[in-house]
């Protein structure tokens, strides 16, 4: 079953905005990874962040992870077209188990 | 990171038969992940392939559906047997390098 929920389900924004998008678990994990998928291709990881870590950068990408409360942010600045795709968190529940559980997504439309 | 591919990339398929589709990897991993997406949902884990051994499957999958072959360390091919429209998804395979988990592109079943 799926331990992950995202929200808002869909988001849609003009281009140049910010985009955040949340994602909550409810197990201990050890990592929580992003993911985006472009019309229903392949998953193309963002970043990874670690129990340990709170914050992670990458280029226009901020990650949050606030392991009290089992949740997860990601928020992309200065949105551009091509940022539009569905976007997933996904979460390793067990100790070393490394297989993934992932959220339910954010739809993710920038407007030109 | 790992680049990994899938044939075929997309098929059509009529009820009652079945597809394999296969997954190679470009460095030797011990574990391969099969994951399903149905439409307009989130992944969902099938089955855990090891070099060597039996699959392990997620509840809810079992063998006789979703046959399972791991020869060697970079590849691996998963059978969907006796198919039904409810199978029309994209599946997917995925390793796991280091603490972060890639995916192949997919590919996408239609069942008739």
């Amino acid at each position: 079953s799926q331990q992950g929920e995202e929200d808002p389900q869909a988001l849609s924004i003009q281009e140049g905005e910010n985009a955040t998008m949340n994602c909550s678990y409810k197990t201990s994990i050890n990592n929580l990874q992003w993911y985006r998928q472009n019309s229903g291709r392949g998953l193309v990881h963002l970043i990874l962040i670690r129990s340990n870590e709170r914050e992670k950068h990458s280029g226009r990408l901020r990650v949050t992870l606030d392991t009290s409360k089992k949740s997860s942010s990601l928020l992309i600045t200065a949105s551009r077209a091509a940022d539009t795709a569905s976007y997933f968190c996904a979460t390793d529940a067990a100790q070393g188990a490394q297989k993934l559980v992932f959220g339910q997504g954010t739809r993710l439309t920038i407007n030109p | 990171s790992a680049v990994i591919s899938q044939k075929p990339s997309r098929d059509i398929c009529q009820r009652g038969t079945s597809l394999t589709i296969q997954c190679q990897v470009d460095s030797q991993v011990t574990m391969m992940f099969w994951y399903r997406q149905q439409p307009g949902q989130s992944l969902t884990l099938i089955a855990t392939a090891n070099q060597g051994s039996e699959a392990t499957y997620e509840s809810g999958f079992v063998i006789d559906k979703f046959p399972i072959s791991r020869p060697n360390l970079t590849f691996s091919t998963l059978t969907v047997s006796n198919m039904s429209p409810e199978d029309s998804s994209i599946y997917l395979c995925s390793v796991n390098l280091g603490y972060t988990q890639y995916f192949g592109p997919g590919t996408r079943l239609t069942v008739l």
